[in-house]
């Protein structure tokens, strides 16, 4: 069963942009992740926020969390053409993660 | 460390044969996960493992599928037989806890 939900499907920027990318889920959870595929290669862990932290900072990546909604989303700054990617979240509840269906970025030089 | 190791990497076969795919997990990660991926689906779990020990295969869709791991350091996920509908990029995974996953390379699996 999906919990997470990415929105958008897709994006499309011009590298220096920034890129937001949205995830909302069902259920109570004990930390949510994001992570990153490459066409045709595997996932990539990129960050995890633990449900009782708020936001967090990787290098240009910024990923907040708001339990009361439901809600994460994922901030990359200063886009690059090798951001190009699937970006995934995965919420994990004491059990296996459960991956949503993605936002598929385009960055564009 | 090498990463998580699939093999093969590729896999084409005819409906009805046996297909057997591989997995290496990260040496001393205790958690090892099977995953599919489709277009229309998305990444599905299908069973993972803890220290060797199937904990949840409530994802393996029938029982054409099977997955064993006989040791901490080698896992299969087999089909037979395998059908059309099963082409799709399958997915190991490893852990240390039940948090960060590493996943391997996939094994794109085509049924004709």
């Amino acid at each position: 069963s999906q919990q997470g939900e990415e929105d958008p499907q897709a994006l499309s920027i011009q590298e220096g942009e920034n890129a937001t990318m949205n995830c909302s889920y069902k259920t109570s959870i004990n930390n949510l992740q994001w992570y990153r595929q490459n066409s045709g290669r595997g996932l990539v862990h990129l960050i995890l926020i633990r449900s009782n932290e708020r936001e967090k900072h990787s290098g240009r990546l910024r990923v907040t969390l708001d339990t009361s909604k439901k809600s994460s989303s994922l901030l990359i700054t200063a886009s690059r053409a090798a951001d190009t990617a699937s970006y995934f979240c995965a919420t994990g509840a004491g059990t296996a993660l459960i991956f949503g269906k993605g936002t598929t970025l385009s960055v564009s030089s | 460390d090498a990463g998580v190791i699939q093999s093969p990497r590729h896999e084409v076969t005819e409906m009805g044969q046996e297909v057997t795919l591989r997995c290496k997990p990260i040496s001393g990660h205790d958690y090892l996960f099977w995953y599919r991926q489709t277009m229309m689906r998305g990444l599905e779990l299908l069973i993972y493992f803890n220290n060797n020990v199937p904990i949840d295969d409530s994802g393996m869709p029938e029982d054409r599928f099977s997955a064993k791991m006989p040791n901490a350091s080698f896992s299969t996920l087999k089909i037979q037989p395998s059908e059309p509908r099963d082409s799709a990029v399958y997915f190991c995974a490893s852990s240390p806890t039940q948090e960060t996953q590493y996943f391997g390379p996939g094994t794109r699996l085509l049924v004709l």
